[in-house]
């Protein structure tokens, strides 16, 4: 089954205490993206990367780090949690051949940072 | 500046009725392209449609409907006969292809949908 597959689910940490959110899609899709989606904010683009050379920062990319090692994988890592990355994040993956294909989303992380 | 406004905050209907979702949105790129998302209860995120600027036909998929008109930059999302399960939030968005073109999505704040039994 094609898909976006994001892991954990679920995550309650602590202040300071780095993580990674991993995020896997087995679609062979070039494009791949992290959002995180927040009460009257919306969904806002954190990172993004075009292919496994390009990679950069979206609109709210402070306190997070990604990376693009092989096409599947795309990582968040988060190295010094704070209470304001509580959130819902999703990964998103598309062909992005040159034009604009939708994105595919993961099933979301809910992230409490406490 | 690009920005994707739905107006609705949350429209509560009766099973059975036709409900029609706004989406207005503003680019200066004669390129982009636009997108309506379904968030179910559940949480995840389920792509719908994507159109973009070139192709302003409206489209029909089975009870959804989309009516994208550039003279007023708006991409209307229908659902006829409403059912239950059709409650969510849905969310617009844009993307733009010009110089900036990073692949972002940029949403709209969503809007709310309660179908009544």
């Amino acid at each position: 089954e094609a898909q976006v597959t994001q892991n954990p689910r679920y995550l309650i940490t602590v202040t300071g205490k780095k993580l990674t959110v991993t995020c896997s899609q087995n679609m062979n899709h070039e494009y791949m993206s992290w959002y995180r989606q927040d009460p009257g904010l919306g969904l806002r683009q954190i990172y993004y990367s075009m292919n496994v050379e390009v990679t950069d920062k979206g609109d709210v990319p402070e306190g997070y780090k990604v990376s693009r090692k092989e096409k599947r994988n795309f990582p968040l890592i988060l190295e010094s949690p704070s209470p304001n990355q509580t959130s819902l994040y999703f990964c998103a993956s598309s062909p992005y051949t040159g034009t604009t294909y939708e994105q595919y989303f993961g099933p979301g992380t809910r992230l409490t940072v406490t | 500046a690009q920005k994707v406004t739905q107006a609705q905050t949350e429209i509560s209907v009766v099973e059975k009725e036709d409900v029609t979702l706004d989406c207005v949105y503003e680019t200066r790129d004669t390129t982009y392209y636009l997108f309506w998302y379904k968030q179910p209860p559940s949480g995840e995120l389920v792509f719908l449609i994507r159109r973009n600027s070139f192709d302003e036909q409206n489209e029909i998929s089975g009870r959804y409907s989309w009516n994208f008109q550039k003279s007023t930059s708006s991409f209307n999302f229908t659902i006829t006969a409403s059912q239950v399960v059709d409650s969510a939030v849905y969310f617009c968005a844009l993307s733009e292809y010009g110089s900036s073109n990073t692949g972002k999505l940029i949403f709209g704040q969503g809007t709310t949908l309660q179908v009544k039994p």
